[in-house]
């Protein structure tokens, strides 16, 4: 079954800089793989995605996310982070040879300081 | 949020009391998820539709029963056998997988259950 690590529960980080949100995952298939954010008591909003082709994904709001394939790992990235970005970050795999089953990971808490 | 709306956004129940969450999409998504958020632990897929009068069972359907009679919606019941009802509860929606494509779900605001 597939699974999603997310090994840090908080990251921090102050404005300006870049930001990187990890996320590892594990399937016994073809991936694809998913960032999602939460603002507080809301529901997730999708950011990006991998399927195939380019490891770099360009998704909303100024965020990219790099697909290592020897690496399993998915990671989130923002070149200059803002205030705003503070929030709950989850990454999200599913098997493309699976069901429609999605596997969702902890969740890191990225905190943006002035 | 999209075109997912959940109710109540909040919802206090005495234990024992069994209580059902709505949620409606107008999405024309076929497939429908429900979710359990608790701190420190991410998204525990409760139930999943992928067809109206169809779903399947997730990691922990314990204690809960949905239906899906209409595409639009897909009720979550939360039912006094559920030890630890007290959660954010998150729908989603999606169009449903098929082979070469990829698709992601589109989830409501959620609705916060507090069980005394």
């Amino acid at each position: 079954a597939q699974s999603v690590a997310q090994p840090e529960d908080q990251v921090n980080v102050a404005e300006g800089n870049p930001l990187t949100v990890k996320c590892t995952y594990s399937v016994s298939g073809n991936p694809y793989l998913f960032w999602y954010v939460q603002y507080p008591n809301r529901g997730l909003q999708f950011l990006l995605k991998y399927i195939t082709g380019d490891n770099l994904v360009k998704g909303s709001y100024g965020f990219e996310a790099e697909f290592n394939k020897s690496q399993t790992s998915f990671h989130l990235k923002k070149p200059s982070a803002l205030v705003s970005d503070s929030a709950l970050y989850f990454c999200a795999v599913r098997d493309m040879d699976n069901n429609n089953d999605m596997r969702f990971g902890a969740g890191t808490r990225l905190t943006v300081k002035p | 949020d999209g075109g997912i709306t959940q109710s109540p956004k909040y919802l206090f129940r005495k234990e024992g009391q069994n209580v059902t969450l709505s949620c409606e999409q107008n999405l024309n998504h076929d497939a429908m998820y429900w979710y359990r958020q608790d701190p420190g632990q991410g998204l525990r897929l409760i139930y999943y539709s992928q067809i109206v009068n169809d779903f399947q069972k997730g990691d922990i359907a314990e204690g809960y029963s949905v239906s899906r009679e209409k595409k639009e919606s897909f009720p979550l019941t939360v039912t006094s056998a559920q030890k630890n009802p007290t959660a954010f509860y998150l729908c989603a929606s999606s169009t449903v997988w098929t082979s070469g494509s990829a698709y992601e779900q589109y989830f409501g605001p959620g609705t916060r259950l507090t069980v005394t």
